[in-house]
């Protein structure tokens, strides 16, 4: 069975630390994403990364950077965490022969606490 | 820019009742449509999609929804629901079928279901 893996399920933090989440994918996809998940919100998209060593912003970047080093890993960062960022952190990711389909794979979920 | 409203936060129905869950959304071009669902304590999964063809859209577990033009809606229905069908469930719009393209999510509907 394919699947999106997130390292951390649930991760509280202080005000001011660095956060990572991590998100490793074992089916070859190309694209990959990172969501914040808020009641009432619905998804919103924090960054997006179309290959390797590739990135885009998405609705809500700030106070987030991302990396992707590898193919099968992409990597959340919170430089200096915040309060307002405690959240439902979703990793998602997508072949691009099916892109226009937009079947996304999601991991479980990261629930992170800042306090 | 495209936007996605769903129009109840909450929807109770009892078990075996149908349901119907209200999406609503604006676009600047022609849209791909989807309906995604998260379970308790897992990811999100595709229901069903609209890229083009019969409005009328069957998804897995006898979901279905209709494309509406016009009204610029894609409700999702359900004849008779099971406790299963207890989740969170996300309208979602897509900007085209172009490699690249990115998904914008509604705020959500919980559906719980009574027995």
């Amino acid at each position: 069975d394919v699947k999106v893996t997130q390292s951390s399920r649930y991760l509280v933090k202080r005000t001011g630390e660095k956060v990572f989440l991590e998100c490793v994918q074992d089916m070859d996809h190309e694209n990959m994403f990172w969501y914040r998940q808020d009641p009432g919100l619905g998804l919103r998209l924090i960054y997006f990364s179309y290959d390797v060593k590739m990135k885009e912003k998405g609705d809500i970047p700030e106070g987030y950077s991302v990396s992707r080093e590898k193919k099968e890993r992409f990597s959340l960062i919170l430089e200096s965490a915040s309060t307002n960022q405690t959240s439902m952190y979703l990793c998602a990711s997508r072949s691009v022969l099916s892109s226009g389909a937009n079947v996304l794979t999601f991991g479980a979920g990261s629930r992170l606490t800042v306090l | 820019a495209q936007s996605v409203t769903q129009l109840d936060s909450q929807v109770p129905v009892f078990e075996e009742a149908p349901v119907e869950l209200r999406c609503n959304y604006s676009s600047s071009v022609s849209v791909y449509l989807f309906w995604y669902v998260q379970y308790p304590n897992q990811g999100l999964q595709l229901l069903l999609k609209y890229l083009s063809g019969s409005t009328l859209v069957k998804g897995i577990n006898g979901f279905e929804a209709e494309f509406n033009k016009s009204q610029t809606s894609f409700h999702l229905r359900k004849p008779s629901v099971h406790i299963s069908d207890t989740a969170e469930y996300f309208c979602a719009v897509s900007d085209g079928k172009a490699a690249g393209n990115k998904l914008t999510f509604g705020g959500g509907t919980r559906v719980l279901v009574k027995p």
